[in-house]
């Protein structure tokens, strides 16, 4: 089946810094979504993508459909306390998979003050 | 997006009995899913349910520890049967809002099997 390689696995970071993350596939997607996860709450839509190369933001977060479709990234600029928690990326195809979406291991953000 | 409610939020269950958890929406979805998230794991898909038709379970998810009921386009509830504690995990269902992919996540159920 699909596998998602999601780096890092965590990082720490001071307020202000950019941030970046990726997911790699061993198959193509033609969606790919990016998730960020509270403590104690279910998994909160970010960004969506529906084409390769596509370039979307949502204020300070930014995430690239890769030209390969096996890939895409999520960056986040000048970094918030807010920010802190655990980002998913997942990957849809549908011709293949209905709508499953699989998902990438997280990646724990932590920012320090 | 979608507005998803979850009930109960968090149960403690002892081990050989079973736990119905139910999924509210605040608007009409075709589909709606199923998914468990152990304990600082990713979320994994247990099963596919739609109105009118039977689940469809994942690999290694099976109807008789998982049954799920999809009464109309708005419900749904996922059972964990005869529970052990490996089935101690966080359950979210989510739903397909748009029809183009988008996934909305309720808040979670927190089930601990003692």
């Amino acid at each position: 089946g699909q596998q998602l390689n999601q780096s890092p696995q965590s990082m720490f970071i001071q307020e202000g810094e950019d941030v970046s993350m990726n997911c790699t596939s061993s198959s193509i997607f033609n969606t790919w979504l990016w998730y960020k996860q509270d403590p104690g709450e279910g998994p909160v839509l970010l960004i969506a993508l529906y084409k390769a190369g596509e370039l979307t933001s949502n204020g300070r977060l930014t995430a690239q459909f890769g030209i390969t479709r096996k890939d895409s990234f999520l960056n986040i600029s000048a970094s918030i306390p807010s920010d802190v928690g655990i980002y998913f990326c997942a990957g849809q195809l549908r011709e293949t998979s209905g709508s499953r979406l699989t998902f990438g291991e997280g990646t724990q953000l932590t920012v320090n003050p | 997006s979608a507005v998803i409610s979850q009930k109960p939020s968090r149960d403690i269950c002892q081990r050989g009995t079973s736990l119905t958890i139910q999924c509210q929406v605040d608007s009409q979805v075709t589909m709606m899913f199923w998914y468990r998230q152990q304990p600082g794991q990713s979320l994994t898909l247990i099963a596919t349910a739609n109105q009118g038709s039977e689940a469809t379970y994942e690999s290694g998810f099976v109807i008789d520890k998982f049954p799920i009921s999809r009464p109309n386009l708005t419900f749904s509830t996922l059972t964990v049967s005869n529970m052990s504690p490996e089935d101690s995990s966080i359950y979210l269902c989510s739903v397909d809002g748009t029809g183009q992919g988008e996934q909305y996540f309720g808040p979670g159920t927190r089930l601990t099997v003692t």
